[in-house]
């Protein structure tokens, strides 16, 4: 099983202000890696696909970088509503998946 | 525009099977292209996939669960549905059903916690 890690845990963050998550993967995954984001009783919602490929309706300000094993997701300048918890998760072996354990972005 | 809604009981007892459905509205689930799957998310804790369905009816598991889990669809009904036995309080989660592409997973459900208790 491939695994997940994500850092830091916790990211505290003033409002318009950059974020930088990490994501690391146990073995190489080329670029089948996905972002996702989550608030407080909703469903995670797909970010980026393809470590670095924009999903329908993702903002311009998040950015997604990295092949192999090591992944990052930027986002440019902080809003309000960008204060969530984002999951990475690995699609690179044929239905094995798995998620990092997330990176909670909160108000610094 | 594609929804997905999770149905089921909300209280499971220890030892028994947990079944849920996803039904699909503004789509079809036999649309190749699409995979359909199960998520779920013990409260406070990350995510983990359960399973998959394609839309030629081909299922795919999770290694830790595939012992106990089934994935089956009702075309007629452009349903799919979850069947998980002999469950614990480990299984006690927010199950989400989603639309796949088909690697990850593109649109989801608002979810829905399952609780097993006796």
């Amino acid at each position: 099983e491939i695994v997940m890690t994500q850092s830091p845990a916790t990211l505290s963050v003033s409002p318009g202000e950059r974020a930088t998550l990490s994501c690391r993967a146990s073995q190489s995954i080329s670029s089948n890696l996905a972002w996702y984001q989550q608030k407080p009783g909703q469903a995670p919602r797909l970010l980026i696909y393809g470590a670095s490929t924009r999903a329908t309706g993702t903002p311009a300000r998040f950015s997604g970088s990295g092949s192999g094993t090591e992944f990052t997701l930027t986002i440019s300048s902080l809003q309000s509503e960008d204060f969530a918890v984002y999951y990475c998760q690995q699609y690179n072996d044929w239905f094995l998946w798995t998620f990092g354990q997330g990176t909670k972005v909160e108000i610094k | 525009q594609l929804q997905l809604q999770e149905s089921g009981p909300g209280l499971v007892k220890p030892s028994e099977a947990l079944s849920l459905t996803c039904t699909v509205s503004g789509g079809s689930i036999t649309n190749s292209g699409y995979y359909w799957g199960w998520i779920r998310q013990p409260p406070g804790k990350g995510l983990e996939w359960i399973g998959t369905i394609s839309y030629s009816g081909s299922t795919y598991y999770n290694p830790s669960l595939k012992s106990r889990v089934t994935i089956s669809e009702d075309t007629s009904k452009n349903q799919f549905s979850l069947k998980l036995s002999s469950v614990t309080a480990a299984d006690t989660a927010v199950y989400y059903c989603a639309r796949l592409r088909p690697q990850w997973p593109e649109d989801w459900g608002q979810g829905t916690l399952v609780t097993v208790s006796s």
